[in-house]
């Protein structure tokens, strides 16, 4: 089975600093998928990135990108310029190739101050 | 695009009765569809994968008879608790498979409060 872990239950960062988010998994596959979402007070779901594991090449998206170490199994999210906006749980998302459905990490609590 | 409507967003029922969540993918058409139950500030717990035309894949631990899903046709999945306790209430989430990896959108949720 697939695990996914997120040890950092909450964080705080100031505005337009840098903050990291990390996130392990577990896995025999090789095909795999692996996501960061964010989920804002109003509770609606939103993807972040998200990186194809055969990919050597870390995936960035404007102020996020994530730092993929496959034989660590490491995948950690950097928020760059933090806004006040990206205060938020982040989740940490792990798919097969072979199965849809995702499995989630529990997430991290992040709070950005002024 | 790429647009799930979930509806309601809030329902409060009384113990003993059932409630209907609904779970729309409104401009692309989803074979499948997953839901999730979410208690207060922890993760996402699948429940349930719904696949159009067939029977729903119930992950371990859940009640199948408690939790119905129907997944009639393309754009709709329905989550109906069953016989619904105080321990039912909680927010559940659906989200909607789309063509390509990683397209998956969400519902925006429903948070269920039995009394």
């Amino acid at each position: 089975a697939q695990t996914v872990t997120q040890s950092q239950p909450e964080m705080s960062v100031q505005e337009a600093e840098t903050v990291t988010l990390s996130c392990t998994y577990d896995t025999s596959e090789n095909n795999y998928y692996l996501f960061w979402y964010k989920q804002p007070p109003s509770r609606q779901m939103i993807l972040v990135i998200r990186q194809e594991a055969y990919k050597q090449q870390n995936a960035t998206e404007n102020r996020f990108s994530v730092n993929f170490q496959k034989a660590a199994k490491s995948f950690s999210l950097k928020i760059s310029d933090s806004q006040l906006g990206d205060t938020a749980m982040y989740f940490c998302a792990f798919m097969t190739g072979t199965a849809s459905k995702l499995t989630f990490g529990t997430g991290t609590r992040l709070q950005v101050t002024l | 695009g790429a647009v799930v409507s979930q509806h309601p967003s809030r329902v409060i029922c009384k113990s003993g009765t059932s409630v209907k969540i609904e779970c729309r993918s409104l401009d692309f058409q989803a074979t499948t569809m997953f839901w999730y139950r979410q208690f207060p500030k922890k993760s996402l717990m699948l429940m349930a994968t719904s696949n159009e035309g067939s029977k729903a894949t119930y992950e371990q631990g859940v009640e199948k008879d408690k939790f119905l899903i129907n997944h009639a046709s393309l754009t709709l999945s329905t989550l109906t608790v069953t016989s619904a306790h105080p321990e039912d209430s909680s927010f559940y989430i659906c989200s909607a498979k789309r063509q390509g990896v990683g397209g998956y959108t969400f519902g925006s949720g429903t948070r269920l409060t039995v009394v």
